[in-house]
């Protein structure tokens, strides 16, 4: 089984702060992507990283892969109450599979 | 497009008793899984389906079983249900298997969950 832990599990900020949330592995991936989940409702994918030492924007988050592929962050910039969720991480190989992560569960206090 | 449905939304079942969890996608995915969510664990895959009449085995497949006789729908049957299977369970749908090269801009679609409890 291929673990992907996450760090850390629980990040409680206030808004206007930043913070980074790291996903590592021992294991390569073809692929990693990043997910957001709100209470009640199923994952919705942010971002997919591909190459090693990718760096990809969308607004404030700014995700990265690391060289080897095997472990990557997400980091926002100016937290906002509405980024509060739980950010689950994901790596896929060549076995059809999508590995998680335990999930950061993220709080922002206006 | 409704996207992956799942029924029901919640579930009370005694030890013993069995049960399928409904899903069905309207997108014409090939790629269809089932997970389950435990606090402080994320989504552990449970099976998962390359086509219709294709299934594999994920990480805990234990105590589950699935078919896939049509593209639409990836029913999951507990056969015996345990305490343990207490947990939140997702499916979700892709037109990419996760690892291709084709997954890439295909992300997997969520349905909304189904909350089972075990007594």
């Amino acid at each position: 089984t291929q673990l992907l832990e996450q760090s850390p599990q629980f990040l409680s900020i206030q808004e206007g702060e930043n913070l980074t949330v790291y996903c590592n592995s021992s294991s390569v991936f073809s692929s990693l992507q990043w997910y957001r989940q709100e209470p009640g409702e199923g994952p919705v994918l942010l971002v997919t990283v591909v190459t090693g030492g990718e760096v990809k924007k969308l607004k404030r988050l700014t995700f990265q892969f690391g060289d080897a592929r095997k472990d990557s962050s997400l980091h926002i910039t100016a937290a906002q109450p509405g980024d509060t969720g739980l950010y689950l991480c994901a790596g896929a190989n060549a076995g059809n599979m999508l590995t998680f992560g335990g999930g950061t569960r993220l709080m922002v206090k206006p | 497009n409704a996207g992956v449905t799942q029924t029901p939304k919640f579930q009370v079942l005694k030890t013993g008793q069995s049960m399928t969890l409904q899903c069905a996608q309207d997108m014409n995915h090939e790629y269809m899984s089932w997970y389950r969510q435990d606090p402080g664990m994320g989504l552990r895959l449970i099976h998962y389906s390359v086509g219709a009449g294709i299934t594999d085995q994920g990480e805990v497949p234990n105590g589950y079983n699935v078919s896939r006789s049509t593209t639409e729908d990836f029913p999951l049957r507990l056969l015996s249900a345990a305490p343990s299977q207490t947990s939140v369970y997702f499916c979700a749908s892709s037109n990419a298997r996760p690892g291709r090269t084709s997954s890439y801009n295909s992300p997997l679609h969520f349905g909304n969950g189904t909350r089972l409890t075990v007594t």
